[in-house]
């Protein structure tokens, strides 16, 4: 099982580049990262998913360097509202689904 | 945003009664999900659905059981509530199994006294 580590919180102002970084050592060939959003009272909501290097959408972007044992989630301009708890997660879409395993995620607390 | 819901939204219950929740689809995805989550443990895969009738067990599938028997439905039950098994509980759905990319319920906020 791949599994994955990331900080349990973050702190950042409004209008900064946030960048939060999640390890995954033992990361599969076929594995994918994919990255994740939740708010209080509501479910994850899906931000981006990569294979290597770099991807990009209107959301964020995903930097996963060559060994893939890391990947770090940059959201550009924070605001109040990208307060949320971010999680990290790694699996194939060919693997099973037990094998997708949420982390306990990072915290991140925009402030003004 | 994806056609999930889960019914009820809220439940509270008495420890040793049978409880069953709902999640219903309107995406026809063959894979659905139940999790939990729980203060510092974050998301946990309970049960797991590859198709009508296919059922497998996740992380933490002991004192829980499924069932689908339409691609849109899938019932988690809890036979008998413990107040361990107090939670938020998630529906998720996606395209193909162990896709990491799934779309979420608004959840279901279960209370066991």
């Amino acid at each position: 099982l791949a599994k994955t580590t990331q900080p349990i919180s973050m702190d950042s102002y409004e209008g900064q580049e946030v960048n939060i970084t999640c390890s995954h050592n033992n990361i599969a060939t076929n594995d994918y990262i994919t990255w994740y959003q939740q708010f209080p009272s509501q479910g994850p909501r899906f931000i981006i998913q990569g294979y290597k290097t770099k991807v990009t959408n209107e959301v964020a972007s995903l930097f996963i360097p060559a060994d893939r044992k890391s990947s770090t989630l940059s959201l550009p301009r924070v605001s109040l509202s990208d307060t949320a708890v971010y999680y990290c997660l790694v699996g194939s879409p060919s693997g099973s689904a037990r094998q997708l395993t949420f982390g306990s995620g990072t915290q991140l607390t925009v402030l003004p | 945003d994806a056609g999930i819901t889960q019914s009820p939204r809220h439940k509270v219950t008495e420890t040793g009664t049978p409880v069953t929740l709902r999640c219903h689809q309107t995406e026809n995805h063959r894979y659905m999900y139940w999790y939990r989550q729980d203060p510092g443990h974050g998301l946990r895969l309970i049960h797991y659905s590859y198709g009508v009738k296919d059922t497998d067990k996740g992380e933490v599938s002991d004192g829980y059981s499924v069932s689908r028997s339409k691609t849109e439905d899938f019932l988690l039950t809890l036979e008998s509530a413990t107040s361990s098994q107090t939670s938020v509980y998630f529906c998720a759905i996606s395209g193909r199994q162990g896709e990491a990319e799934q779309y979420f319920g608004p959840g279901t906020r279960l209370t066991v006294t």
